[in-house]
């Protein structure tokens, strides 16, 4: 089946701009996840979702950053006013969710990458 | 405050050589702990993850080693193909019903295997 889609694959905004990333993850996914990978760098958690519900946005680096995922499925993660250190590769993941204690893979998309200039 | 460091930052090895990636934590809340796989232009794929009720792991060429007394583990590639040459990270979370289950990331390490 598809994976993980995103889109744009790449981003050019200027300094000041509004961008909105698109995150279509697997379908029948209840978690959704967000992670920010700077060039060389390992990703690191933005947001995460279960369904529609934004259970964690502790990863936001600041209130320019903004995601909704309004019917359970696609995602958008907003960010406003783009500053140059927020040039990065964003990346969407999904996963079903698990019971508790149990493994629950998470499938990463290709990400976004955006370059702020 | 880095809770996942991860050593080598590169490593370059001939075909059929035995890659080592080391990574450590600190939160020992951690349980279960995955490696990544990165191609260029590509999203991470999970290569084989362990929880630290067991002290090794195996599929196929990957084998992850878990030493929980020292909050370490690391993974090793046998007989290596240059089809291997990637980004590898380690990560970790925890598993626990109402967690977000996020994962933390190490910071990478450049592999590339020569033909």
């Amino acid at each position: 089946g598809a994976g993980v889609s995103q889109s744009p694959r790449y981003k050019v905004a200027k300094r000041g701009q509004d961008v909105a990333l698109r995150c279509d993850p697997i379908s029948g996914h209840v978690s959704l996840f967000w992670y920010q990978q700077a060039l060389g760098q390992g990703p690191e958690f933005l947001t995460y979702f279960q369904n529609e519900a934004q259970l964690d946005k502790s990863g936001l680096p600041s209130d320019r950053f903004f995601a909704e995922r309004p019917e359970g499925s696609v995602s958008t993660l907003k960010i406003q006013r783009t500053q140059q250190e927020d040039s990065a590769v964003y990346l969407c993941a999904s996963s079903e969710i698990s019971r508790a204690g149990g493994l629950d893979e998470q499938f990463f998309g290709p990400g976004t990458r955006l370059t702020v200039l | 405050q880095q809770q996942v460091k991860q050593s080598p930052q590169s490593l370059i090895v001939q075909k059929g050589g035995i890659p080592i990636i080391n990574c450590a934590y600190e939160n020992t809340a951690f349980d279960y702990f995955p490696w990544y796989q990165q191609f260029p232009g590509k999203g991470p794929a999970l290569l084989i993850a362990i929880r630290p009720d067991v002290s090794e792991k195996k599929e196929g060429r990957f084998t992850i080693s878990f030493n929980k007394s020292a909050k370490q583990f690391s993974l090793h590639i046998m007989d290596s193909q240059p089809g291997d040459s990637a980004t590898y990270f380690c990560a970790a979370s925890m598993l626990r019903r109402g967690a977000t289950n996020k994962l933390i990331f190490g910071t990478g390490t450049l592999l590339a295997v020569q033909p």
